[in-house]
């Protein structure tokens, strides 16, 4: 799976976007991008996932360039319920495995 | 609701002496696996399994076994903690045969071996 890399943290006024870069320049074509958050020591949670098109649903949004080495989650209107680790995870959409491979994530901090 | 279950939450037990987590899940997926969670080097996966009676060592397997006899349950066992067990256990369950599947994690099980 390919290496992500991301901020280990960053701020963000309550309201307003928080905008969380991944770059992962090494990804292949059957490789996607997942997301996930921990919140203080709880069990990791799903956030959204993508291939090449940009995804939304109802927790954040999921930005891919075009040439996919890079991706920004978007979570649009902060709350200090936000206040979590984000985890870029880039693997391949396999039965075979499942396994995820999580780095260091970035610490992003909702600030009231 | 969707759920994985972990069991107990907190523990502290002394070296050697065997232990149980408990990890059930209520969605019926096919892959379960184990992470353990230490400061500094992230989730690392200890065991998983792809079904019933079919399990298989993830990158951390030493000092730990799992068994798979029902699909919801996913024990992890340690036989003889030690002091390097100590850290926060995570059980997750995801639709193994699904090629696009989020994976549910339990509420972590913080273990101290003292």
């Amino acid at each position: 799976d390919a290496k992500t890399t991301q901020p280990t943290s960053m701020d963000c006024a309550e309201g307003r976007a928080a905008n969380l870069p991944c770059n992962h320049s090494t990804i292949s074509g059957n490789e996607y991008v997942y997301w996930y958050r921990q919140i203080h020591s709880q069990g990791p949670q799903y956030i959204i996932h993508g291939l090449k098109n940009n995804e939304t649903n109802e927790m954040a949004s999921l930005i891919i360039t075009e040439d996919r080495k890079s991706s920004t989650l978007i979570l649009p209107h902060a709350t200090l319920r936000d206040t979590a680790v984000y985890y870029c995870i880039v693997r391949v959409a396999s039965g075979a495995t499942n396994k995820l491979i999580f780095g260091t994530g970035t610490l992003l901090a909702v600030q009231p | 609701e969707a759920q994985v279950t972990q069991n107990p939450r907190y523990l502290i037990t002394v070296t050697g002496k065997k232990l149980t987590v408990t990890c059930s899940q209520n969605m019926n997926h096919e892959y379960m696996s184990w992470y353990r969670q230490d400061p500094g080097l992230g989730l690392r996966q200890i065991y998983y399994s792809m079904n019933v009676e079919v399990t298989d060592k993830g990158d951390v397997p030493e000092g730990y076994k799992v068994s798979r006899k029902e699909k919801r349950n996913f024990p992890l066992i340690l036989e003889s903690p030690s002091p390097n067990q100590t850290s926060l256990y995570f059980c997750a369950s995801s639709p193994g045969t699904v090629v696009h599947s989020e994976a549910f994690f339990g509420q972590g099980t913080r273990l101290t071996v003292v």
